[in-house]
C-alpha cells in the first residue's frame, strides 16, 4: 500500500492568500485526521472525520479553517485568509476506525509557511 | 494537569548504549498508550502501542516499552542504540476514546554519538 499521501510536500503563501491541503487516506480506512505541528504547541488535532463524517472538530482554530472529507479517499483542509500564524507542519493520519486504538499511520506531512 | 509528560528534550547516548525515554501519563486518562518515532522531514511512525494487555510492550525497531500503574510510567527502552535511531521520539494518549485524538507529549530528540 501506498500510505497516506499529502499534497503539496511545502506550500510558501502571502498572507491573505487561500491554501488547500490535500490528503488520500490509506484504501479502506474509515477514520481520518488532521494534525498540525508548530515549535510552540507540539503536535495538537484539529479535526477527526470517520465514515466521512466529521465527529471532532473542536481543534480547529477558528473560522478560517476549514475541512471536507466528500468521499472516503480524499479530504481538504482549507485556510482562508490565511496568515503568518498558520506556518506549521500539518499531518494527515487514517485508521481503519474500528476501534479507538486502532493505530493511526501518518503522512509525510504539509510544510505551510505563510509570508 | 498534562495527559502526557516526557521528561528531556534531548537525550544523548553513545552507540551501543542502553535507550531510555521517559513518559509519564495522568492517572485521569484510560490506559491507551503509543509510542511514535518522527525522522527528519518525515510522518510519524508507530513502534508500539499499550491498550490493556500485556505490560511490557515489544514494538519495531528493538524498542520496547513497559506499562507500570504504580508510577503512571510508560517509559521506552532499547538496549543497544543504533546511530539509526536518531530521531524523535513521541509519547501519545488516547485521552477521550470516544473523540479518539491522540495527545501527544511534547517530544524528546535522541542523538547518538559513534
Amino acid at each position: 500500500d501506498a500510505g497516506v499521501i499529502q499534497s503539496p510536500r511545502h506550500e510558501v503563501t502571502e498572507m491573505g492568500q487561500e491554501v488547500t491541503l490535500r490528503c488520500k487516506p490509506i484504501s479502506g480506512h474509515n477514520s481520518l485526521f488532521w494534525y498540525r505541528q508548530t515549535m510552540m504547541r507540539g503536535l495538537e488535532l484539529l479535526i477527526y472525520f470517520n465514515n466521512n463524517v466529521p465527529i471532532d472538530d473542536s481543534g480547529m482554530p477558528e473560522d478560517r479553517f476549514s475541512a471536507k472529507m466528500p468521499n472516503a479517499s480524499f479530504s481538504t483542509l482549507k485556510i482562508q485568509p490565511s496568515e503568518p500564524r498558520d506556518s506549521a507542519v500539518y499531518f494527515c493520519a487514517s485508521s481503519r476506525g474500528q476501534t479507538s486504538t486502532d493505530t493511526q499511520y501518518f503522512g509525510p506531512g504539509t510544510r505551510l509557511t505563510v509570508l | 494537569a498534562q495527559s502526557v509528560t516526557q521528561l528531556g528534550s534531548h537525550v544523548s547516548v553513545s552507540e551501543g548504549a542502553l535507550v531510555l525515554l521517559r513518559c509519564n501519563y495522568s492517572s485521569s486518562v484510560p490506559p491507551y498508550l503509543f509510542w511514535y518515532v518522527q525522522y527528519p522531514n518525515q510522518g510519524l511512525q508507530l513502534l508500539l502501542k499499550y491498550t490493556s494487555a500485556a505490560t511490557l510492550v515489544k514494538g519495531i525497531n528493538g524498542f520496547e516499552a513497559e506499562f507500570k500503574k504504580s508510577e503512571t510510567s510508560f517509559h521506552l527502552t532499547k538496549p543497544s542504540a543504533h546511530m539509526s535511531d536518531a530521531a524523535e521520539y513521541f509519547c501519545a494518549v488516547i485521552v477521550d476514546t470516544g473523540r479518539r485524538a491522540l495527545t501527544f507529549g511534547s517530544g524528546t530528540r535522541l542523538q547518538v554519538q559513534p
